[in-house]
């Protein structure tokens, strides 16, 4: 089956460190990934679309500058939390849609285990 | 507005008691799918099934069993004979064909269930 791998999965680091996120799709080719956010105890927010070869998409409020999306492959998204703060401690989980099958809402979405950070 | 609404925050069921989390979904488009995920402490999501908007059709795998009803867009998931390792948050989604790059997930029920 399709495997996500997303890497670290936890994180722990001082406030004002910048820490990169990896997504990779294992066995398949994703030109769409997603980045969503939860807070403890709450439901997973979509913070970006990452499109392979393009800028990200952003959700309203999320700061592009804050988060920065590279997805310079079919298979490898980043997101890079730059100088964070202990507000920006959450669970980031990425998700990647197989080109290859399926169209539009079609196409399954793999979720990544999530990295679980800790701004201190 | 809030296109997936699971109203049940927390649920605690003896173990062996059957289950039915209950999700509500709002969407204009005829063209749609519906997932359920499951979300133990560690963290990750489980897929547990993805449901078009064409089929109706109730399905049933193992104690589990979904009861998609498009008359009140709701597609609630029971489990049976519940078991503690059921114990997880579980999430309803929505995917359309007109946003079909994004999920829209519910806020979740958190499940616990006791021995």
């Amino acid at each position: 089956g399709a495997v996500v791998s997303q890497h670290p999965s936890r994180v722990i680091c001082k406030s004002g460190t910048s820490v990169k996120i990896e997504c990779r799709s294992l066995d398949f080719q994703a030109t769409t990934m997603f980045w969503y956010r939860q807070f403890p105890k709450q439901s997973l927010m979509l913070m970006a679309t990452s499109n392979e070869g393009s800028k990200a998409t952003y959700e309203q409020g999320v700061e592009k500058d804050k988060f920065l999306i590279n997805h310079a492959s079919l298979t490898l998204s980043t997101l890079t939390v730059t100088s964070a703060h202990p507000e920006d401690s959450s669970f980031y989980i990425c998700s990647a849609r197989d080109r290859f099958t399926g169209t539009g809402s079609n196409q399954p979405q793999h979720f990544g285990d999530g990295t679980r950070l800790s701004i201190l | 507005a809030q296109k997936v609404t699971q109203a049940q925050t927390e649920i605690s069921v003896v173990e062996k008691e059957d289950v039915t989390l209950d999700c509500v979904y709002e969407t204009r488009d005829t063209t749609y799918y519906l997932f359920w995920y499951k979300q133990p402490p560690s963290g990750e999501l489980v897929f547990l099934i993805r449901r078009n908007s064409f089929d109706e059709q109730n399905e049933i795998s193992g104690r589990y069993s979904w009861n998609f009803q498009k008359s009140t867009s709701s597609f609630n998931f029971t489990i049976t004979a519940s078991q503690v390792v059921d114990s997880a948050v579980y999430f309803c989604a929505l995917s359309e064909a007109s946003t079909g790059n994004q999920f829209y997930f519910g806020t979740g029920t958190s499940l616990t269930v006791i021995p």
